[in-house]
């Protein structure tokens, strides 16, 4: 079945520095999205890419639909200690409706 | 706006016992999707309707699970008998397109 690999799997960083995560597929996907989960809830959308070569902003993060449409990455600049939680990418093939999920990066932020 | 409401947020039962977990998607969303979380296996689509109709449960683990939506605002998720490895976190979400998912607060589940 179609899976994501989502690298790294956990980073550790100091507050203001930039973070770079990336998921790739052997499928196609026609949508790749971010989430964000942080402790004791559940994932919340940051941003939904819909077209390969795409590249959207949501305030200090930014993402890019690779042009093949098997990989997509997101990058988080100048960390702030609320950035902590775990990222999951997620990607929709539009022929149904199942969302299939990357295994998430846990990011934490040393102030 | 009220987001995905889920009930309970926590329960612990002992290996056996039915356990019967509930969610009321957002207004207006078509589909509602079950998901369990877990260390292992991270978030694994269990089933998902979409109009009130499964579409596909190809994730649902075994016949000891069963999920239904009688109407729009509501769906439940079944787990009878439950077992120690069935413990997990299980998320309700909903959406007015497939891919943009709602989340609700999950039910932690925690079979003894």
């Amino acid at each position: 079945g179609q899976q994501l690999n989502q690298s790294p799997q956990s980073m550790f960083i100091q507050e203001g520095e930039d973070v770079s995560m990336n998921c790739t597929s052997s499928s196609i996907f026609n949508t790749w999205l971010w989430y964000k989960q942080d402790p004791g809830e559940g994932p919340v959308l940051l941003i939904a890419l819909y077209k390969a070569g795409e590249l959207t902003s949501n305030g200090r993060l930014t993402a890019q639909f690779g042009i093949t449409r098997k990989d997509s990455f997101l990058n988080i600049s100048a960390s702030i200690p609320s950035d902590v939680g775990i990222y999951f990418c997620a990607g929709h093939s539009g022929n149904t409706g199942k969302l299939i999920f990357g295994q998430g990066t846990t990011l934490q932020v040393k102030p | 706006d009220a987001g995905v409401i889920q009930s309970p947020r926590h329960e612990v039962t002992e290996m056996g016992q039915e356990v019967t977990l509930r969610c009321k998607p957002i207004s207006g969303h078509d589909y509602l999707f079950w998901y369990r979380q877990t260390m292992m296996r991270g978030l694994e689509l269990l089933i998902y309707f979409n109009n009130n109709v499964p579409i596909d449960d190809s994730g649902m683990p075994e016949d000891r699970f069963s999920a239904k939506m009688p109407n729009a605002s509501f769906s439940t998720l079944k787990i009878q008998p439950s077992e120690p490895r069935d413990s997990a976190v299980y998320f309700c979400a909903s959406s007015l397109t497939p891919g943009e998912l709602f989340f609700g607060e999950g039910s932690r589940l925690t079979v003894l």
